[in-house]
């Protein structure tokens, strides 16, 4: 089982739409975990980080389910500008960050 | 100006020949890692280092060197190119809290590489 498992998608979905993102994790010892956002052919920048009682930022909202070790990204209401490659990202322990290949996303006018 | 840096940002060479990739940040973070990445397979580890003596391998090590000239200097060598070595470099950045976690990390723009 690989360590990060994602849907590669593509998630296709209109403006205005909700579209949520899942992620599995198979170190149950992973201490924080990350969602990234990727643009085509640039850097991933850090999203939000997800915490153990689910944390939401504007139209983003992020959850935790450590028994079951998936993690979850929910979009409201979206825009063309979402319209990216989103990474689910886990720190198993002391050791550096474990990327998911990557959900991509197109928000169509 | 950016906080971390790589050079060049796009780069053709031809098999065998030797290239270095550098990365520099102002960021004052200690940790900094060598990325690759390709269509489908994700970002894979290559190299990371959290202090200017340390220095580890990553999940795809092999045909691959780094240096840590400084904290602020990271530099990734191909001694011999090979094509399927062509791939989008990232270095990384990222700090320590003082426990030991690893937090966030700020990614360069990357560099294009191609290998003929």
């Amino acid at each position: 089982r690989k360590e990060v498992e994602q849907d590669p998608g593509p998630f296709n979905v209109p403006e205005g739409a909700t579209v949520a993102f899942n992620c599995t994790y198979s170190n149950s010892a992973s201490q924080s975990f990350f969602w990234y956002r990727q643009d085509c052919r640039k850097e991933p920048k850090l999203l939000m980080s997800v915490y153990s009682s689910g944390n939401e930022d504007g139209r983003f909202t992020a959850q935790l389910n450590r028994a079951s070790q998936y993690i979850s990204l929910l979009i409201r209401d979206s825009k063309l500008s979402d319209s990216a490659t989103y990474l689910c990202v886990v720190m198993p322990g002391n050791t550096p960050l474990v990327f998911g290949k990557g959900t991509r996303l197109s928000v169509i006018a | 100006d950016a906080d971390v840096t790589q050079t060049p940002r796009n780069r053709i060479t031809k098999t065998g020949k030797r290239i270095m990739l550098e990365c520099s940040q102002t960021k004052g973070h200690d940790r900094m890692y060598w990325y690759r990445q390709d269509p489908g397979l994700g970002l894979r580890l290559i190299y990371y280092s959290f202090d200017v003596k340390d220095i580890n391998k990553g999940e795809i090590s092999d045909g691959y060197s780094v240096s840590r000239q400084a904290q602020a200097k990271f530099s990734l060598s191909l001694e011999s190119a090979i094509p399927n070595q062509t791939a989008l470099y990232f270095c990384a950045t990222s700090d320590s809290d003082g426990q030991g976690s690893t937090d966030t990390q700020y990614f360069g723009p990357g560099t294009r590489l191609t290998v003929l």
